[in-house]
């Protein structure tokens, strides 16, 4: 089983709202990942989190806010964002075994976000 | 730094049409490479995989051999169909203490017609 799920599929939000996107693994993965693509474009880097900790914040702005509260969950938590942060959001998750093996992503199918 | 260039689309074929999607890697490491498949509304999927030099990931009749000489992993099919019209990323991984890291390149569309 290599399944990532994430809900909502889609959010539509106002620039004043607070809302969550959840993601969900039960792979045994240690590292979970936060990604935002815009359309036509490769997936972006937002946030890692290594064995339950942050471990890369690629100087996302705080108006996005990622928590993990076990190892099979994580969270992107989402308050006053602007009309630009529409996009689609993927949460994907790796092994991240000891000893340097091969890593792979794996990835869920995304929330598709529109800030109005 | 890492850096992956995919050929750029749109590729367009006709069903039962051999396909190629050139993908060039710059790496300063041994990376891992990967080819991910997008359909239409969807997220990321792991299409195949390669760990190190001379290895060929396949699946889904799909092929790429991963060429250390040249840098290269490009992706192909004997023949294909409607259903594989997708956008196609080309990524490597580098992994380090902070997490493995994809580097991806641009995308490649393909459109397949009946």
């Amino acid at each position: 089983d290599t399944e990532v799920t994430q809900t909502p599929k889609h959010l539509v939000m106002g620039m004043t709202n607070k809302k969550s996107l959840k993601c969900e693994q039960h792979m045994g993965h240690r590292a979970m990942y936060w990604y935002k693509q815009k359309a036509k474009k490769p997936p972006e880097l937002m946030f890692v989190y290594s064995y339950e900790k942050l471990s890369i914040n690629e100087s996302v702005p705080s108006r996005f806010s990622p928590e993990c509260p076990n190892s099979s969950l994580l969270n992107l938590h989402l308050h006053a964002l602007q009309p630009e942060d529409s996009a689609l959001y993927l949460c994907a998750s790796s092994p991240r075994s000891s000893g340097g093996a091969e890593e792979t992503q794996y990835f869920g199918p995304g929330t598709r976000l529109l800030v109005l | 730094g890492n850096s992956v260039t995919q050929m750029e689309g749109p590729v367009t074929l006709s069903e039962e049409a051999f396909l190629t999607i050139n993908c060039t890697y710059t790496a300063t490491g041994y990376p891992s490479l990967f080819w991910y498949v997008q359909y239409p509304g969807e997220g990321l999927q792991l299409l195949l995989k390669a760990t190190k030099a001379d290895d060929k990931g396949s699946n889904k009749g799909f092929e790429a051999t991963y060429r250390k000489e040249t840098t290269s992993f490009h992706l192909e099919k004997g023949s294909v169909q409607v259903s594989d019209s997708a956008v196609y990323f080309c990524a490597l991984s580098d992994l380090d203490n902070a997490g493995n890291m994809l580097t991806f390149g641009g995308g490649t569309r393909l459109m397949v017609k009946p």
